[in-house]
């Protein structure tokens, strides 16, 4: 079956402007998750949701950072007035079920962003 | 707070060596531990994963062994191929909760 898409796998864009990444998850599964890995670290969360609601947001670095998942499949990530620092690859994750920690998360190939 | 910490690398190694990739971590209660893997180019992949102390996890010939006493995690196999050359990733989910957390990764070279 398909697993976790992600669009576009590159972006490049100039500081100050708006970017938006698209994530389609595993068909069925309830949770997704969005993760940003910068170079040579290990990927971080930013985002989780269960369903169409965002069940927690902790992991956003600040308000320039925003989630959406309205029907509870497809999600996007948006980012306002991007900076240098923005600059990573946004992973995406799905899994069937959520909590209790033993859930397997199956990851998109990632977009990778960059910001001039 | 929760966190995982991973030997650094890069390890090179020659075709037919055995690996160990060391991973430790610190955690409350009983967390997940799982090993995912990067290979050029692709995304990350699940490699194996153990849920309770003392649990092996294995695949594709890679072993690791959940042990609650030295909080450990490390990965091993006994005959590395050039196949095999990518980043690692040890990571763990707390009980309860659903984020991962991840090491910084290791990479491995093998060499033919």
């Amino acid at each position: 079956g398909a697993g976790v898409s992600q669009t576009p796998s590159n972006k490049v864009t100039e500081k100050g402007k708006y970017v938006e990444l698209r994530c389609d998850p595993i068909s069925g599964h309830t949770a997704l998750y969005w993760y940003r890995q910068s170079l040579g670290q290990g990927p971080e969360f930013l985002i989780y949701f269960q369903g169409t609601g965002a069940a927690d947001d902790s992991g956003l670095p600040n308000d320039r950072f925003f989630a959406v998942r309205p029907e509870g499949s497809v999600s996007t990530l948006k980012i306002q007035r991007t900076e240098r620092g923005d600059s990573a690859v946004y992973l995406c994750a799905s899994s069937r079920l959520a909590g209790g920690g033993t859930d397997t998360q199956y990851f998109g190939p990632g977009t990778r962003l960059t910001v001039l | 707070g929760n966190s995982v910490t991973q030997m650094e690398g890069p390890v090179t190694l020659s075709e037919e060596a055995f690996l160990t990739i060391n991973c430790t971590y610190t955690a409350t209660g009983y967390p997940s531990l799982f090993w995912y893997v990067q290979y050029p180019g692709e995304g990350l992949q699940l490699l194996l994963k153990a849920t309770k102390a003392d649990d092996k996890g294995s695949n594709k010939g890679f072993e690791a062994t959940y042990r609650k006493e030295t909080t450990s995690f490390h990965l091993e196999k006994g005959s590395v191929q050039v196949s095999d050359s990518a980043v690692y990733f040890c990571a763990l989910s707390s009980p309860g909760t659903y984020k991962y957390i991840f090491g910084t990764g290791t990479r491995l070279k093998v060499l033919a």
